[in-house]
């Protein structure tokens, strides 16, 4: 079985804080993916990054960067300087060929204020 | 380019009224999902079709729910009779490859309460 975890439900920061979302993830798949997604107040979700499990180098993307850390099955996501902008709920999910499906996690909604 | 276009946005109903949802994928994408999101249970995988044949419909919760793809460029979902328990938002997503290379895009979804 595969599942994602996202155990922070809710993050409040002040703008230009940097900001981590936790990501933990299960499978038994030596081959998988790893996306992140945004989903701002319309409504739709965005996507920001997919990784594969033979890949860990982290990336950065001008104020996100990601840390991928199969020791720890952990895929986390940093925002540098945050931005209210930036508010929204974001979603980390897996691909496996087991599963043949996205998982995604629960969600982390971020708020930043001014 | 256009993304991908959901109606209705929002849809109030009476349980036991028959819903449809719409969706216009992008041009050129191949493949096409339905998702659907609650509190309770977050973004469950409807079913999904590339080149318009289903592929897999697994998470279609009952009989009550069904879904086509006509054509490359049309697809719905249908819920016959609804019930209050399928008040969510449904999301269409396609794709231009399959889940595990590329990403998803969606569209705005179509929020639904059935009271």
């Amino acid at each position: 079985a595969q599942k994602v975890t996202q155990a922070q439900t809710e993050i409040s920061v002040v703008e230009k804080e940097d900001v981590t979302l936790d990501c933990v993830y299960e499978t038994r798949d030596t081959t998988y993916y790893l996306f992140w997604y945004k989903q701002p107040p319309s409504g739709e979700l965005v996507f920001l990054i997919r990784r594969n499990s033979f890949d860990e180098q982290n990336e950065i993307s001008g104020r996100y960067s990601w840390n991928f850390q199969k020791s720890t099955s952990s895929f986390n996501f940093t925002i540098t300087a945050s931005q209210v902008v930036d508010s929204a709920v974001y979603f980390c999910a897996l691909f496996t060929g087991t599963a043949s499906k996205l998982t995604f996690g629960t969600g982390t909604r971020l708020q930043v204020t001014l | 380019d256009a993304g991908v276009i959901q109606s209705p946005r929002h849809e109030v109903t009476e349980m036991g009224q028959e819903v449809t949802l719409r969706c216009k994928p992008i041009s050129g994408h191949d493949y096409l999902f339905w998702y659907r999101q609650t509190m309770m249970r977050g973004l469950e995988l409807l079913i999904y079709f590339n080149n318009n044949v289903p592929i897999d419909d697994s998470g279609m919760p009952e009989d009550r729910f069904s879904a086509k793809m006509p054509n490359a460029s049309f697809s719905n979902l249908k819920i016959q009779p609804s019930e209050p328990r399928d008040s969510a938002v449904y999301f269409c997503a396609s794709s231009p490859v399959g889940l595990d290379v590329g990403e998803l895009f969606f569209g705005e979804g179509s929020r639904l309460t059935v009271l």
